[in-house]
Parts: structure tokens; C-alpha cells; sequence
């Protein structure tokens, strides 16, 4: 099984409605990362935590918000989804620790319609 | 606004040549990491460098960092068909550690 799983992998979804992406992880790491992709953008953090009483805003918060559930589980959501948060959403974790990598999940694609 | 930049946006060369990415960033920093995505999937992190470091080596892979310039490059030498992807450049900055901040990346393709 992978380190860091998302789900889903794939969604296609309507402007207007309320989307959750998940993100689990086996490594026991303390810091997870939400990033968005798109194409010739590169990654852009939306938000990052320390652990569940520790989410702090990346550089696109806004139309985006998170619940960090637990230590392994950190999620994403869009309240009302719009067509240009069509991107694909990679989460990923990092250990305490410095400096340490970054590891990824493998993306949650994301249709708004 | 993004911390790093990477130049070119796009590399395309010939098995066997060298690959020459370069990163340059705004605020000072404490590490930079260098990351390969293959298309569509997660990043894997390739190699990081500190900030108090001019040069590091991992196989065929060599990164310099010039803190005066604010600028990093990644070499790959003898390039492989299977090093084709995109490269990115991501930096903890020193007044806000973990708060990782990508570049745009390096399409790099390698040509049989």
C-alpha cells in the first residue's frame, strides 16, 4: 500500500457544489501539505499543518478550506466548487525534523463543470 | 507570488547529453530540493541542499547553490530516455520553515 493515499483519485463535479479530497498516511509524519497543479504554474501550496491544532494558509487559501482529523489524515475542501479549481491536487507529507523531503500522494484529479 | 523559477520551461536533448535546470528564488532561504514529477504522478524528491552548501552529488545527478544570486541548478549528466519528466525546485525559506514553496518546473525530454 502507498505511504500517502488520496482519494479520489478522479472527480467530476458541477460549479456550485461541495467537494472533500482525502488524504491518509502511513509514515507518521506530522506535517501534510495540500498543493494544486496547473499546467505551467507548478505547485502552489494551498495549506499546510504541524498537527491538528496547527493549519496554517499557503499562498491560494482562498475558495479552499481543510480539517486536519488526525495525525495521519488531512483533508481538503471546496465549498462551492467553480470551474478554475480544475487542477490536480497533490497532498503530501514531510517529518519532523529538518530539513526532510517531501513525500507525495499520487493526486487527485479535479473536474469543475 | 512563487518562490522559485525555474529556467528553461522546456529542455528537450539527446541520450547521452547532459541536462542543465536552473532555479532562482526571491527571499533567502534555509534548504533548496529538487523533485521529479513523471507525467501525472506524484513528485519524488531527488536531492536537497542547504543553504550553508555550494555543491552536492547524488549518482548522476549534481546540484550547486549560489546564495549571492539566489539561484540553484540541477545537472544530470548522460541522460537517459527514462529521465524524461518534469523538475521542479521548492524552498524552505528562512522566516517561514515548512512552508515548501515550488517552482514551475522543467520540462526535460530526452530523445532516444
Amino acid at each position: 500500500d502507498a505511504d500517502v493515499t488520496q482519494t479520489p483519485r478522479n472527480r467530476i463535479t458541477k460549479t456550485g457544489k461541495r467537494i472533500m479530497l482525502e488524504c491518509s498516511q502511513t509514515k507518521g509524519h506530522d506535517r501534510m501539505y495540500w498543493y494544486r497543479q496547473d499546467p505551467g504554474l507548478g505547485l502552489r501550496l494551498i495549506y499546510y499543518s504541524f498537527d491538528v491544532k496547527d493549519i496554517n494558509k499557503g499562498e491560494i487559501s482562498d475558495g479552499y478550506s481543510v480539517s486536519r482529523q488526525a495525525q495521519a489524515k488531512f483533508s481538503l475542501s471546496l465549498e462551492s466548487a467553480i470551474p478554475n479549481q480544475t487542477a490536480l491536487y497533490f497532498c503530501a507529507t514531510r517529518g519532523q525534523g529538518s530539513p526532510g523531503e517531501l513525500f507525495f500522494g499520487e493526486g487527485s484529479r479535479l473536474t469543475v463543470l | 507570488s512563487q518562490q522559485g523559477e525555474e529556467d528553461p520551461q522546456a529542455l528537450s536533448i539527446q541520450e547521452g547529453e547532459n541536462a542543465t535546470m536552473n532555479c532562482s528564488y526571491k527571499t533567502s532561504i534555509n534548504n533548496l530540493q529538487w523533485y521529479r514529477q513523471n507525467s501525472g504522478r506524484g513528485l519524488v524528491h531527488l536531492i536537497l541542499i542547504r543553504s550553508n552548501e555550494r555543491e552536492k552529488h547524488s549518482g548522476r545527478l549534481r546540484v550547486t547553490l549560489d546564495t549571492s544570486k539566489k539561484s540553484s541548478s540541477l545537472l544530470i549528466t548522460a541522460s537517459r530516455a527514462a529521465d524524461t519528466a518534469s523538475y521542479f525546485c521548492a524552498t524552505d525559506r528562512e522566516t517561514s520553515y515548512d512552508k515548501v514553496i515550488f517552482g514551475p518546473g522543467t520540462s526535460l525530454s530526452v530523445i532516444p
